[in-house]
């Protein structure tokens, strides 16, 4: 399996621009999870996915942030309008069941300008 | 609430020395604990785990983890550290839910 897929890599955006992150996690795992890292707060759980059901989003930070999973392969996190303090690096995740580790993706580093 | 707390944002050792890292949790329950390890520009990767079979942990490169539930700690080290090391090292817990992961803590080599 090639790990789990992020795309883009690197993401530059001017502010108020809709912006769309993508993930594929590896085939099998039930659980997928979205983190933001950045200098000040570290890593943040954003939301979790379990067999494709959003579970837990408590930690998406503001109603500009969505994600959803329209199947076991692909997920998405969007953030409309985008703005600098939204600039990190944005992390996937998957696991095969809870409690077990958790596979991270390369991540895309998303820049607002 | 479940937490996990690193000591030391930032811990400096000379190659060939000793490597302790250090990590606390907060949980009623004895959770599953990991430690993950991030290169520049790189995702994470996982070092080891601890998921209540034996508290001491061997994991890749050489490093290790012990257990101890009546200190609620899971420190992380490597008996003699080496260049490529050079990376931030973060602790999580799962318990149930969510996984929560430590602050980081930067680990520089010195020559």
């Amino acid at each position: 399996d090639a790990g789990v897929i992020q795309s883009p890599r690197h993401e530059v955006t001017e502010m108020g621009q809709e912006v769309t992150l993508r993930c594929k996690p590896i085939s099998g795992h039930d659980y997928l999870f979205w983190y933001r890292q950045t200098m000040m707060r570290g890593l943040e759980l954003l939301i979790y996915f379990n067999n494709n059901v959003p579970i837990d989003d408590s930690g998406m930070p503001e109603d500009r942030f969505s994600a959803k999973m329209p199947n076991a392969s692909f997920s998405t996190l969007k953030i409309q309008p985008s703005e600098p303090r939204d600039s990190a690096v944005y992390f996937c995740a998957s696991s095969l069941i809870m409690n077990t580790e958790a596979f991270f993706g390369q991540g895309t580093r998303l820049t607002v300008v | 609430a479940q937490s996990v707390t690193q000591l030391g944002s930032h811990v400096s050792v000379s190659e060939g020395a000793l490597v302790l890292l250090r990590c606390n949790y907060s949980s009623s329950v004895p959770p599953y604990l990991f430690w993950y390890v991030q290169y520049p520009n790189q995702g994470l990767q996982l070092l080891l785990k601890y998921t209540s079979a034996a508290t001491l942990v061997k994991g890749i490169n050489g490093f290790e983890a012990e257990f101890k539930k009546s200190e609620t700690s899971f420190h992380l080290t490597k008996p003699s550290a080496h260049m490529s090391d050079a990376a931030e090292y973060f602790c999580a817990a799962s318990s149930a839910s969510k996984i929560i992961f430590g602050s980081g803590t930067r680990l520089s080599i010195r020559p």
